[in-house]
């Protein structure tokens, strides 16, 4: 199994650019979630998805959208890219276990926006 | 507004101590405390985890211990060694079937050898 995986491993982007976030996962999780993760501040939510056409907005949904249209593929886009929007982007997938959540994170996508 | 709180932000020990990371919460409605460790370079990664009903919870050389009246959890790490050295976040999942996850803010952990 790959696991979680992300592309591209860096990007950088323009003020104003769009582009998309690539996130896959081969072990048929259902849910998945995107977070971003600035130094100082952890890691938090943007969105997340508990299933195939079904997604939900996290702590910091602005400026981001998200589908979901099969229980492999979540990609994240960006929608006019801003410099607040530089960080370290991570995808993970979960699963229920008997006492909570199993989350697998991907290795990560570095972003910077100029 | 910060639900989950971490400290230190950094921690150095000498290799064989105990390393000690401290979390606190607010909202009662969480019902799952995971801790992640995390590599320069990669993702985290689940470490243990505990739930609310159960004071403390062992795992090799890491052991949480939860006191669910002053809000508190923590992760000791028994005989630390160089190869422990990371980022360490808690975590706090809201209950009632929810999925959402809150990390703290990270402690970056040294051993020296």
């Amino acid at each position: 199994n790959a696991g979680v995986t992300q592309t591209p491993k860096f990007q950088v982007l323009k003020t104003g650019q769009s582009m998309t976030l690539q996130c896959a996962q081969d072990m048929n999780h259902e849910y998945m979630s995107w977070y971003r993760q600035d130094p100082g501040m952890g890691l938090r939510l943007i969105h997340y998805s508990v299933g195939a056409g079904i997604t939900d907005q996290g702590e910091v949904p602005n400026g981001y959208n998200v589908s979901r249209s099969t229980t492999e593929d979540f990609p994240l886009r960006l929608l006019s890219a801003a410099p607040s929007q530089t960080s370290v982007y991570f995808c993970a997938s979960s699963y229920s276990t008997g006492e909570g959540f199993e989350q697998y994170f991907g290795p990560g996508t570095r972003l910077t926006v100029t | 507004q910060q639900q989950v709180k971490q400290s230190p932000q950094s921690l150095i020990v000498q290799k064989g101590g105990i390393s000690i990371i401290n979390c606190a919460y607010e909202n009662t409605a969480f019902d799952y405390f995971p801790w992640y460790q995390q590599f320069p370079g990669k993702g985290p990664a689940l470490l243990i985890a505990i739930r609310p009903d159960v004071s403390e919870k062992k795992e090799g050389r890491f052991t949480i211990s939860f006191n669910k009246s002053a809000k508190q959890f923590s992760l000791h790490i028994m005989d630390s060694q160089p190869g422990d050295s990371a980022t360490y976040f808690c975590a706090a999942k809201r209950g009632t079937g929810g999925f959402k996850t809150i990390f703290g803010a990270g402690t970056r952990l040294f051993v020296k050898a």
